[in-house]
């Protein structure tokens, strides 16, 4: 089983329409997560980090569910702008490497 | 610097060269990091670095992978007799630590014919 297992799309989505991804993670122990973003060819660039009581940036809400295990991103309004593949990352320990998923690729289409 | 800066952005080498590929941090940042991107896949470990701690070498493919980290700042990722599955990006990232995430470079764009 993959550390970090997300569903690889695409998702095909029309502006303005709201989109959701899940990811999950085997290691119990992880302490930290984020959503990372990557456009195509380019380096992968934090979108935000996910806490334990659930946080919003924006169009952006990220959550996390400790027990089951899973990390959901929820993007409102989706933007042209916001086609990309994004990235579930867990952290293990305060200063460890961080393990990331293959991505979910979005593509919002007018 | 700004941030993290990567050095050649693009290599070309012939099979059975070495290449070396260079890491500047964000001053300041204890942990760096190294990852490799094949095309289309997702980001594999590579190789860690934390303060003056032993490096986390667990993600070496290989022992013609090597990376060494100089006066706690700037790194090097050498590839010794590279063959074509080598072809890849690779990148690089530093974080004061792992739980504020990390900030990568641009990468380097291996290619070995």
């Amino acid at each position: 089983r993959k550390e970090v297992e997300q569903d690889p799309g695409p998702f095909n989505v029309p502006e303005g329409a709201t989109v959701a991804f899940n990811c999950t993670y085997s290691n119990s122990a992880s302490q930290s997560f984020f959503w990372y973003r990557q456009d195509c060819r380019k380096e992968p660039k934090l979108l935000m980090s996910v806490y334990s009581s659930g946080n919003e940036d924006g169009r952006f809400t990220a959550q996390l569910n400790r027990a089951s295990q899973y990390i959901s991103l929820l993007i409102r309004d989706s933007k042209l702008s916001d086609s990309a593949t994004y990235l579930c990352v867990v952290g293990t320990g305060t200063a460890s490497k961080l393990t990331f998923g293959t991505g979910t690729r979005l593509q919002v289409t007018l | 610097g700004a941030g993290v800066s990567q050095s050649p952005s693009n290599k070309v080498t012939e099979k059975g060269k070495d290449v070396e590929l260079r890491c500047d941090p964000i001053s300041g940042h204890t942990a760096l990091y190294w990852y490799r991107q094949s095309l289309g896949q997702g980001l594999e470990f590579l190789i860690y670095f934390q303060g003056n701690s032993a490096p986390d070498k667990s993600g070496l493919p290989s022992d013609r992978f090597s990376a060494e980290r100089t006066g706690g700042s700037v790194s090097t990722l050498t590839i010794q007799r590279t063959q074509q599955e080598d072809s890849a990006v690779y990148l690089c990232a530093s974080s004061l630590s792992g739980v504020y995430g990390y900030t990568f470079g641009s990468g380097t764009r291996l290619t070995v014919v």
